[in-house]
């Protein structure tokens, strides 16, 4: 049973440069959350999608940060122009929406490092 | 606005030294206190959720306690292997948002 996959895994780009990150929930889980982990800030929720539609995005930093889930089976987080202080660890976590008050289940993260 | 803070922030335990890890909070409206271990490099891993206070929780050498402000992960004999960091979570109102403590370093020497 797969769970949770995103990739790429690590990501190094310039100052400027568009980065995406991708996330394939886990099959049948209708709910898909975007993190961000940073040693200052911990992990902080950035987007919620419900049935592939956005319900909270209160959490994107600004509008370089753009999230889509255009199907059940995968969603990108989009950063245009990147800069170094997006350099942290993003990570993808999914659930089935009947299950809301129990555990989201993460993915690996991607490492985005921006220079 | 929900809280969550976590002490100690690192904690260095002999292997066999019983300890355990707190976690307070602030929430309008407890719908779920989570527990998760994380990895070097990976992502969070589900251990436990708590809904009520009084509520108890064990898996192996861990046990989790909640009451109406803090939860405690009660670490008994531990193993080098449980070295990781020990993240906190609540869930308050809403039936989607986890807020997050910044986590436990935990380094169990052999």
């Amino acid at each position: 049973d797969a769970g949770v996959i995103q990739s790429p895994r690590h990501e190094v780009t310039e100052m400027g440069q568009e980065v995406t990150l991708r996330c394939k929930p886990i099959s049948g889980h209708n709910s898909l959350f975007w993190y961000r982990q940073t040693m200052m800030r911990g992990l902080e929720l950035l987007i919620y999608f419900n049935n592939n539609v956005p319900i909270d995005d209160s959490g994107m930093p600004e509008d370089r940060f753009s999230a889509k889930m255009p199907n059940a089976s995968f969603s990108t987080l989009k950063i245009q122009p990147s800069e170094p202080r997006d350099s942290a660890v993003y990570f993808c976590a999914s659930r089935p929406l009947a299950d809301s008050y129990n555990e989201q289940f993460f993915g690996p993260g991607t490492r985005l490092t921006v220079l | 606005e929900d809280q969550v803070t976590q002490s100690p922030e690192a904690l260095r335990l002999q292997e066999g030294e019983s300890s355990s890890l707190n976690c307070s909070y602030t929430v309008s409206g407890l719908r779920g206190l989570f527990w998760y271990r994380q990895d070097p490099g990976k992502g969070p891993e589900f251990l436990f959720t708590l809904y009520s206070a009084g509520e108890e929780k064990e898996k192996e050498r861990l046990k989790a306690t909640l009451t109406k402000k803090e939860s405690f992960l009660h670490i008994t004999a531990p193993k080098p292997e449980d070295s990781a960091t020990y993240l906190c979570a609540v869930q308050g109102g809403s039936n989607y948002k986890l807020t997050f403590g910044k986590g436990t370093l935990l380094t169990v020497n052999p």
